[in-house]
């Protein structure tokens, strides 16, 4: 069974700084999907970013990166330029591609950005 | 808006009673996936349709059931509830097809067991 793991369970930052949400995984699946999701205070889970396993290159959105370690099964967010607007809850996903495809999710980082 | 509905928002209840909580996936969307969202459990994978069939099945209770009707859209049911079944139910939807299958969330329904 896979698991996720997020080891900060909150943390803070200044607008307009950069912070780095942690994620780590177990599977023995090889090709499989890994996620972040946001959910703010409203409760509605939004897709941040999205990374195939098969690709080398980090996924990015506009102001929000990851960084993809397959080997150390690790699979950080990077958010740049942090806005108000930021302030959720950070949850890491993982879905393999073959079977039952099931986002499986690690315990979510509150994440709040002061002014 | 992610183009997933869910209704009711909110349902208060009580203890033994039953309640279905109803999804429409986006459209063009063939996969309907539900998730339970509780405090001591965090974000749970109850169960996956794809168009009309049941593919997969997490922790989901005895007391709860699914379909997915021949229109795509979902229901949920809940029965004999009890004050640990209050919580976050969402519904996902995807595409179903392999190598694109991001999960759309719709905005929840809040379950309070009284």
């Amino acid at each position: 069974a896979q698991t996720v793991t997020q080891s900060q369970p909150e943390m803070s930052v200044q607008e307009a700084e950069t912070v780095t949400l942690s994620c780590t995984y177990d599977t023995s699946e090889s090709n499989y999907y890994l996620f972040w999701y946001k959910q703010p205070p409203s409760r509605q889970m939004i897709l941040v970013i999205r990374q195939e396993a098969y690709k080398q290159q980090n996924a990015t959105e506009n102001r929000f990166s990851v960084n993809f370690q397959k080997a150390a099964k690790s699979f950080s967010l990077k958010i740049s330029d942090s806005q108000l607007g930021d302030t959720a809850m950070y949850f890491c996903a993982f879905m393999k591609i073959q079977g039952a495809q099931k986002l499986v999710f690690g315990q979510g980082t509150r994440l709040t950005i002061n002014p | 808006d992610s183009g997933v509905t869910q209704t009711p928002k909110h349902l208060i209840t009580a203890t033994g009673q039953r309640v279905t909580l109803r999804c429409s996936p986006r459209s063009g969307d063939l996969s309907v996936y539900w998730y339970q969202q509780s405090l001591d459990q965090g974000l749970q994978f109850l169960i996956q349709y794809y168009n009309g069939e049941e593919r997969a099945k997490g922790n989901i209770l005895e007391r709860f059931s699914a379909q997915q009707f021949p229109d795509l859209h979902s229901e949920l049911n809940l029965s004999s509830l009890e004050l640990g079944d209050s919580a976050l139910y969402f519904c996902a939807s995807s595409s179903g097809q392999l190598n694109t299958d991001t999960q759309y969330f719709g905005p929840g329904t809040r379950l309070t067991v009284l």
